[in-house]
Parts: structure tokens; C-alpha cells; sequence
């Protein structure tokens, strides 16, 4: 079993719409989740950043950390043409700097 | 204020030749990670440096080597590239703490795109 499982997708969506992104991980001992957005030919743009289960808001983008089920989600609110691109979680225990990452879904929001 | 940079922005290789790729981290920044991204897949770790250290070393061959700085900047090494190799290879850093840990989140840097011939 992968450390981080995550749908590759692709996925797309209408504008307007409101995304749902999903990744799964085994280890428990996981204390940090981030999702980070990366555009074609670009690095990876952290977008969101918690280390405690539950929701926390930013703007249009919500991220859900649910550690009972390993499970974390991003929502998009109202998604954008601008919000075309591919979505990375990733994650890290308590005792290093290594991030594990899914292998990202690739998002298009349709105008 | 400047993110993190990283260059050159692509090479061109051939196989069994060396290769040096550099990155310069976020002003404050003491720790920098690199990173192997493979098309379609997610960052694989490969190193991470804090104080001119070592701290964290991912499933890659010897091969790959990389250093710190005084200033926190950081070189990453690949030997006897193989095609494999071709990737983008990402820097990032971080605030952190003693030891070189933190809570803090790391920034990425826009990458250097290396292809083997």
C-alpha cells in the first residue's frame, strides 16, 4: 500500500462549480497536511497548510483533515478558468522535513 | 520579497555526464529539501540540509550528492546521469527550528527541468 493514495483524475468541472479533492494515507504517525497547486512548467504553490483534524478556510479554498480515517480533502469553491491546474497533497510526520506526496490530480474548470 | 530560485531553468545532458543544479532559498530560510519530480507523478524526496548538514536523505543511489552553504544556499550533485534521470528537479526551504525541524511549511521554487540524451 502507497503512503498517500490520491486520484490522478483528470478531472474537469464547469465554472462556478465547487471541487472536491480527495487523498488517502496509512501512517498514523502524520502531523502535517498540505495541498499545493501547481501550474504546467512551474513549481509547486503552497495553497494550504494545517496540522490539527477539521476544517480550516481560505478564501474559496477549504482544507478537511479527518485523522480517525487518514483521510484529507480540498474544496473549491465557485472554481475559476484560473484554477486550472494539477493539485498536490503532501505530507509529513513530526520528526522530519520529508514531504510524501500523492500524485497530484489534474484539474480543468471549463468557462 | 524574492521566493526561492533555482537554476539554471533546463539543461540538456547526456548520459554518463555530471551535473550541478543550484538553488537559493527564501531570505531567513535555513533549510532547503530537494526533490525529484518524474512527468505525471508527485515530488519524491531526495535530501534535506539544515546548517550545512545532512538531515534527511530519501531511496536515491550515491550518485546523487548535494551541499549547503554558509549562506543557506544549496548545490544539488547528480553523477553518471542515467535517462531515468530526466525529471524536474525541485528545491524548496524553510523556517526551522532547532535541529532543523519546525512546524513551518516549505516553498517550493519553480524548478530545474533536466533531460538525458
Amino acid at each position: 500500500q502507497k503512503e498517500v493514495e490520491q486520484d490522478p483524475g483528470p478531472l474537469s468541472v464547469p465554472e462556478g462549480a465547487i471541487v472536491s479533492l480527495n487523498c488517502t494515507y496509512s501512517n498514523s504517525a502524520f502531523q502535517y497536511f498540505m495541498w499545493y497547486r501547481q501550474y504546467s512548467r512551474k513549481g509547486p504553490e503552497l495553497l494550504m497548510y494545517t496540522y490539527s483534524s477539521g476544517n480550516k478556510e481560505d478564501g474559496r479554498f477549504t482544507a478537511q483533515v479527518d485523522k480517525s480515517s487518514k483521510y484529507i480533502s480540498l474544496f473549491i469553491r465557485d472554481s475559476q478558468p484560473s484554477d486550472s491546474a494539477t493539485y498536490l497533497c503532501a505530507i509529513r510526520g513530526g520528526s522530519n522535513y520529508k514531504l510524501t506526496f500523492g500524485k497530484g490530480t489534474l484539474l480543468t474548470v471549463n468557462p | 520579497d524574492a521566493g526561492v530560485t533555482q537554476s539554471p531553468t533546463h539543461l540538456i545532458k547526456t548520459r554518463g555526464q555530471q551535473v550541478t543544479l543550484r538553488c537559493s532559498p527564501i531570505s531567513g530560510h535555513k533549510s532547503v529539501s530537494w526533490y525529484q519530480q518524474v512527468l505525471g507523478q508527485g515530488p519524491q524526496f531526495i535530501f534535506q540540509y539544515y546548517e550545512k548538514e545532512e538531515r534527511g536523505r530519501g531511496n536515491f543511489p550515491d550518485r546523487f550528492s548535494a551541499r549547503q552553504f554558509p549562506n543557506y544556499s544549496s548545490e544539488l550533485n547528480v553523477n553518471a546521469l542515467l535517462l531515468g534521470d530526466s525529471a524536474l528537479y525541485l528545491c524548496a526551504s524553510s523556517l526551522a527550528g532547532t535541529g532543523g525541524v519546525s512546524n513551518q511549511p516549505q516553498h517550493f521554487g519553480d524548478g530545474t527541468r533536466l533531460s538525458i540524451l
